[in-house]
C-alpha cells in the first residue's frame, strides 16, 4: 500500500472551515484514499474515501486531484468536537491491509 | 446495534503472563484484524483474518497469537516473548467492499 505524508499538527477556529492535506503521490491506479479519525482513546472512526471523484457526505468533503497525488479532507464548519487525530490512508479496493501513519493532530478552538 | 466489542478496556498483568484480549463483532464481516497502538503514533498491524479457520501475520506479530475459531470472534493473546506489551490495541472488521470497523480498544499495561 502506498505510504502518505499528513502535516504534524493543524488548528482551526470553531465554525470555520477545517482543511487538512495529504500527499500519496505514489498512489497506484487501483488504490483508494480512505480517512479516518480518532477521538483520545477510543478507536478511529471512518469519515469519507475516494478513488478518483471529489465526494461528500455528512460528515466531510474530500477533494481528490487530477492526478490523485494529493488530497484535501473538508470539515465545513469545525466544531471543539472535530478535535481529533485525522488518518489518511491508501488502500486497494479490497486489500486487507490499512496502513496508518501518525496522522495530522486536529485542533479546534473557540 | 451492530458493532464491534473490546473487553476490558483496561488490563493489567505481571510481566511474564500471557493474556488473552477479547474482541466479537456482530456485523456478520468476514475479515477481522487486530492493531497496536503506542502513544503519539499511528496504528500498526498485528495480524489479520480474512476467513475463520485463517490468519496472517501483520507486520509486528512477534510474540502474539490469534485464533479464529468462529467468524464473530477473533482473540488475541500477547504471550510473555513479547518484549514491550503495554500498549493500546484495537480491534477491527470489514468485508471486502466496506471501510474498517473498530472497537474502542484495550489498553494493557504490564509491570
Amino acid at each position: 500500500d502506498a505510504k502518505t505524508t499528513q502535516p504534524t499538527s493543524m488548528d482551526c477556529a470553531e465554525g470555520r472551515a477545517a482543511n487538512l492535506p495529504c500527499n500519496h503521490s505514489t498512489i497506484s491506479g487501483n488504490e483508494y484514499v480512505y480517512w479516518y479519525r480518532q477521538i483520545h482513546s477510543q478507536g478511529p472512526q471512518y469519515i469519507i474515501h475516494g478513488l478518483k471523484n471529489n465526494e461528500t457526505n455528512e460528515m466531510a468533503s474530500l477533494i481528490i486531484t487530477e492526478d490523485r497525488k494529493s488530497s484535501t479532507l473538508i470539515l465545513p464548519h469545525a466544531t471543539l468536537r472535530d478535535t481529533a487525530v485525522y488518518y489518511c490512508i491508501v488502500r486497494v479496493e479490497y486489500g486487507n491491509k490499512l496502513v496508518f501513519g501518525a496522522g495530522t493532530i486536529l485542533r479546534v478552538k473557540s | 446495534d451492530g458493532g464491534i466489542t473490546q473487553s476490558p478496556k483496561y488490563l493489567f498483568r505481571k510481566e511474564g503472563q500471557n493474556v488473552t484480549l477479547s474482541c466479537e463483532q456482530n456485523l456478520n464481516h468476514d475479515a477481522m484484524y487486530w492493531y497496536r497502538q503506542d502513544p503519539g503514533q499511528g496504528l500498526r498491524l498485528i495480524y489479520y483474518s480474512q476467513i475463520v479457520n485463517d490468519f496472517q501475520k501483520g507486520d509486528i506479530a512477534e510474540g502474539y497469537s490469534v485464533s479464529r475459531e468462529k467468524k464473530e470472534s477473533f482473540p488475541l493473546t500477547v504471550t510473555s516473548a513479547q518484549k514491550n506489551p503495554t500498549a493500546f490495541y484495537l480491534c477491527a472488521s470489514s468485508t471486502p467492499y466496506s471501510p474498517l470497523h473498530f472497537g474502542n480498544g484495550t489498553r494493557l499495561t504490564v509491570t
